[in-house]
C-alpha cells in the first residue's frame, strides 16, 4: 500500500525560529508532491507545488525541496501567522491522490 | 481568484445520501477540474473524486461504488452525493479546483468546508 508519512506529528516552535518538516513517501514519486497550510475552520492554502515552486502571494519564508521519495518543507524565519497545521499531497500515484497525516506546528 | 463555497444539510441519518454542493465565484467553471476532499475529526485529508467541466469523473476507488460527482455548468455549481451513510462518513467536506499542469496536480483553491455529521 502507498503511504506518505509526515514527521514530526507536531512541533513547538518560537516566532523567528526556522522550522523544518519531512515527508516521505513509500515509493518515488518525482517531484510530484505539494504542501499545504491549514488553519481551524478556515480553507486549506496552497503554499508549494511541484515539490519546490513557490505558489504566487506565498511570503519567501516558505521553501520546499526534494525528490524521489524524500522532501521538506522549510520555513526560513517564523512569523506569528505560521502557526497551523501543515500537510503534504502526492500526485504521481494516482487514483487516489494521498495526503500525509499531517504537522501541527504550535507556539513554544 | 476563484471562491469556493460548500451547502447542504449538516447531518445525515445513516444508510440515507448525503448531498453537498459547491458554487464557484470569481472564476470560470469551464476548462477546469473540481474536487472534494474530506477530513474525519481528528484525522487527516481523504481525496474523494473529481469531475472535469466536461462531465468525466475519477473516484477514490474506496468510495466508488457509493459515490457520484456531478456538474452544472449553467449555474457554475458541481455536487456530491454519497450513498449508504455511515458514521465513518461523518467529516468536514471541502471543495476544492484542482490544477492540472503537466503531472504535477494540486488543489489550488479550497472552500472553507462544512460539516457533515452522520448520526440518527
Amino acid at each position: 500500500d502507498f503511504q506518505m508519512t509526515q514527521s514530526p506529528s507536531s512541533l513547538s516552535a518560537s516566532v523567528g525560529d526556522r522550522v523544518t518538516i519531512t515527508c516521505r513517501a513509500s515509493q518515488s514519486i518525482s517531484t510530484y508532491l505539494n504542501w499545504y497550510q491549514h488553519k481551524p475552520g478556515k480553507a486549506p492554502k496552497l503554499l508549494i507545488y511541484a515539490a519546490s515552486s513557490l505558489q504566487s502571494g506565498v511570503p519567501s519564508r516558505f521553501s520546499g525541496s526534494g525528490s524521489g521519495t524524500d522532501f521538506t518543507l522549510t520555513i526560513s524565519s517564523l512569523q506569528p501567522e505560521d502557526f497551523a497545521t501543515y500537510y503534504c499531497q502526492q500526485s504521481y500515484i494516482t487514483p487516489p491522490y494521498t495526503f500525509g497525516q499531517g504537522t501541527k506546528l504550535e507556539i513554544k | 481568484q476563484v471562491q469556493l463555497q460548500e451547502s447542504g444539510p449538516g447531518l445525515v441519518r445513516p444508510s440515507e445520501t448525503l448531498s453537498l454542493t459547491c458554487t464557484v465565484s470569481g472564476g470560470s467553471i469551464s476548462g477546469s477540474y473540481w474536487s472534494w476532499i474530506r477530513q474525519p475529526p481528528g484525522k487527516g485529508l481523504e481525496w474523494i473524486g473529481y469531475i472535469y467541466y466536461s462531465g468525466n469523473t475519477n473516484y477514490n476507488p474506496s468510495l466508488r461504488s457509493r459515490l457520484t460527482l456531478s456538474i452544472d455548468t449553467s449555474k457554475k455549481e458541481f455536487s456530491l452525493k454519497l450513498s449508504s451513510v455511515t458514521a465513518a462518513d461523518t467529516a468536514v467536506y471541502y471543495c476544492a479546483k484542482l490544477t492540472i499542469q503537466s503531472r504535477s496536480h494540486f488543489f489550488e483553491y479550497w472552500g472553507q468546508g462544512t460539516l457533515v455529521t452522520v448520526s440518527s
